[in-house]
């Protein structure tokens, strides 16, 4: 079956310090894979995809098929990155299975 | 360009009440999806649909669950009678059609079932 796996629920580290979030993916076929971020009162948007091999806000997420796994990463953390985050993987048909999420906070 | 809309905002009812979501996408996104999250979890799919026709009903609970597209722009979700267990927030998404498109979520409905 289809799964997405966030090992953790919460993230804490002090701001300038390295991020990284941690998402694992049981898929057969060929994954697409995503995270998406919610902030504060805020709507649940899209930060990157692993297709484009982008940047975003310092972000960077590397797919790694042989350990199954897409996790996001970020040299030197911002408190503004304190926010949800959520793993996803599309199967085709543009259907997302979304991970439960990690709560990463910023501490000053 | 305008967001995804949803309405409401909050809901409370009691179990075995019926209530409706309603949800208007971005103009011209084919594809509408409806979520449910419940806390502390990552969003569910519940419906999909593409235009007016469902493409993936698999996770809709059809005993107490209906959702409908008639024109292929807005929509609505049902459900009739309600649960404890349906306390959750429900989400709509829209993109556009085609490929990996970016899913463009509105600001959810906040339902509580007492």
């Amino acid at each position: 079956a289809q799964r997405v796996t966030q090992p953790e629920k919460l993230l804490s580290v002090f701001k300038g310090a390295p991020v990284e979030l941690k998402c694992n993916y049981s898929y057969s076929g060929s994954p697409e894979l995503f995270w998406y971020v919610q902030y504060s009162r805020q709507r649940l948007q899209l930060l990157l995809r692993h297709i484009s091999r982008e940047s975003i806000k310092g972000f960077t997420a590397d797919l790694n098929k042989g350990e199954t796994s897409f996790h996001l990463k970020k040299p030197f953390a911002q408190e503004e990155d304190s926010a949800m985050y959520y793993c996803a993987l599309s199967m085709g048909a543009q259907k997302l299975v979304f991970g439960q999420g990690t709560r990463l906070t910023i501490n000053p | 360009e305008a967001g995804v809309a949803q309405s409401p905002r909050y809901k409370i009812i009691e179990k075995r009440q019926s209530v409706a979501f309603w949800c208007n996408p971005i103009s011209g996104h084919a594809t509408l999806y409806w979520y449910q999250q419940i806390l502390g979890q990552g969003p569910k799919l519940l419906i999909q649909f593409q235009n007016n026709g469902v493409v993936d009903d698999s996770q809709l609970p059809k005993d107490r669950f209906s959702a409908e597209r008639l024109k292929g722009v807005d929509s609505t979700l049902k459900i009739q009678p309600a649960k404890l267990e349906d306390s959750a927030v429900y989400l709509c998404a829209s993109t556009l059609a085609g490929g990996y498109n970016e899913q463009f979520f509105g600001p959810g409905t906040r339902l509580t079932v007492l």
